[in-house]
């Protein structure tokens, strides 16, 4: 069954360091995701893509966050400059023709900030 | 904003048993969904209902939807042990643009041997 890969399953970086997570959607789907959860915390969107622009941003998403699809299967996040309040675990999610079908969750990145 | 919020936030009860978690929003929605998420994993879809919808089946799992109390209901019947994770409604803003969904807090359900 596809499935939402995400790669590295768990990144270390210092403070002020600039970090790329990344992401392969389901091959067919059209929109992308990323998420954040913060320990114990709710998930909370940041950021839906859709034709090589970003549809909507949440109140999180700053300046300075990016998103970016550099080929045909890659999604990826980058943080510029990583604050200790970043460390959170990081979710690519992918949905097939529409924003209001199911989102499917990749495993997550396990992003954490010294 | 809109808020799913799900309750009880923590249910324990016996495998064989069923299990009920509530989940209230706020603001119209296109559709809601629920997830399963197991320790420090991902997040696992387990079922859409869309805001015509009512009820919908898949499994041991039922889902209602009540728009007009803004509510939904995820019914697991003949628990298992397997069942024992973090169960999140999320919820699609039908205002046009917002497709981000909205996370609740999650309900914490074990189930014992």
């Amino acid at each position: 069954e596809p499935e939402v890969t995400q790669t590295p399953s768990h990144q270390v970086t210092q403070m002020g360091q600039e970090v790329i997570l990344r992401c392969v959607p389901i091959s067919n789907h059209l929109y992308f995701y990323w998420y954040r959860q913060i320990l114990g915390q709710k998930v909370e969107f940041l950021v839906s893509f859709y034709n090589n622009e970003i549809s909507e941003k949440s109140e999180i998403f700053d300046d300075q966050f990016s998103v970016e699809r550099p080929d045909g299967s890659n999604f990826t996040l980058k943080i510029r400059s990583t604050k200790l309040e970043d460390s959170a675990m990081y979710f690519c999610a992918s949905s097939a023709l529409r924003a209001e079908d199911e989102q499917y969750f990749g495993p997550g990145t396990r992003l954490t900030v010294t | 904003s809109q808020q799913g919020e799900e309750d009880p936030q923590a249910l324990s009860i016996q495998e064989g048993e069923n299990a009920t978690m509530n989940c209230s929003y706020k603001t119209s929605i296109n559709n809601l969904q629920w997830y399963r998420q197991n320790s420090g994993r991902g997040l696992v879809h387990l079922i859409l209902i869309r805001s015509n919808e009512r009820e919908k089946h898949s499994g041991r799992l039922r889902v209602t939807l009540d728009t007009s109390k803004k509510s939904s209901s995820l019914l697991i019947t003949a628990s298992r042990a397997a069942d024992t994770a973090s169960y999140f409604c999320a919820t699609a803003w039908s205002g046009g643009g917002a497709d981000g969904l909205t996370f609740g807090k999650g309900t914490h359900l074990i189930i014992q041997p």
